[in-house]
């Protein structure tokens, strides 16, 4: 079964230090989002992503954030100085273009600790 | 704009009893898809079914089975004869397909039911 895979699992980063979370999408997938989870809450929208530029962003993909795919193959979300409340559970996810066969599949998370 | 209900906000079971966990959702789209994720406490979400509007089959996978109702704008969740390895949040959510309410096929998650089963 084909799998979106995210790097690293856990990242600890110091307020104020860019971090990079990496997705590797399924082949033949076409849309891309991004989604994050604080800890104990809900799975909240951040960004999706549709050749090769943002389609939808909600009100906290801010300034601070940003994403790319760069090689055509890692889809990648950007923090560029992080505060606390970056801490959460981040998931990409994708699907293919046609009828949401099988749904959105989503990759196993990146859990990112500010301190 | 879309909008997800789950209520139950923790639901506690002994072990080989059914649970129901509830669903209800908002939309202003015909064309709309729900699913249901599963999130065990190694924080992956894991895909369990997706239904779109037009289907209003209940569907029944082993122990799992849902039931979609349009008129009551539910799609409900029963996990029968539950087992431990069921514990896990559970999370339900809607995506519209024709971006009527700017959802834009972006799905929005309910809170999610924590569902305890005790041996």
């Amino acid at each position: 079964e084909p799998e979106v895979t995210q790097t690293p699992s856990h990242q600890v980063t110091q307020m104020g230090q860019e971090v990079i979370l990496r997705c590797v999408p399924i082949s033949n997938h076409l849309y891309f989002y991004w989604y994050r989870q604080i800890l104990g809450q809900k799975v909240e929208f951040l960004v999706s992503f549709y050749n090769n530029e943002i389609s939808e962003k909600s009100e906290i993909f801010d300034d601070q954030f940003s994403v790319e795919r760069p090689d055509g193959s890692n889809f990648t979300l950007k923090i560029r100085s992080t505060k606390l409340e970056d801490s959460a559970m981040y998931f990409c996810a994708g699907r293919t273009g046609t009828s949401f066969l099988g749904g959105y599949t989503f990759g196993s998370g990146t859990r990112l600790t500010v301190v | 704009a879309q909008k997800v209900t789950q209520a139950q906000t923790e639901i506690s079971v002994v072990e080989k009893e059914d649970v129901t966990l509830d669903c209800v959702y908002e939309t202003r789209d015909t064309t709309y898809y729900l699913f249901w994720y599963k999130q065990p406490p190694s924080g992956e979400l894991v895909f369990l079914i997706r239904r779109n509007s037009f289907d209003e089959q209940n569907e029944i996978s082993g122990r799992y089975s849902w039931n979609f109702q349009k008129s009551t704008s539910s799609f409900n969740f029963t996990i029968t004869a539950s087992q431990v390895v069921d514990s896990a949040v559970y999370f339900c959510a809607l995506s519209e397909a024709t971006g009527a309410s700017g959802g834009s096929y972006i799905p929005t998650f309910g809170r999610g039911t924590s569902l305890i089963v005790h041996p």
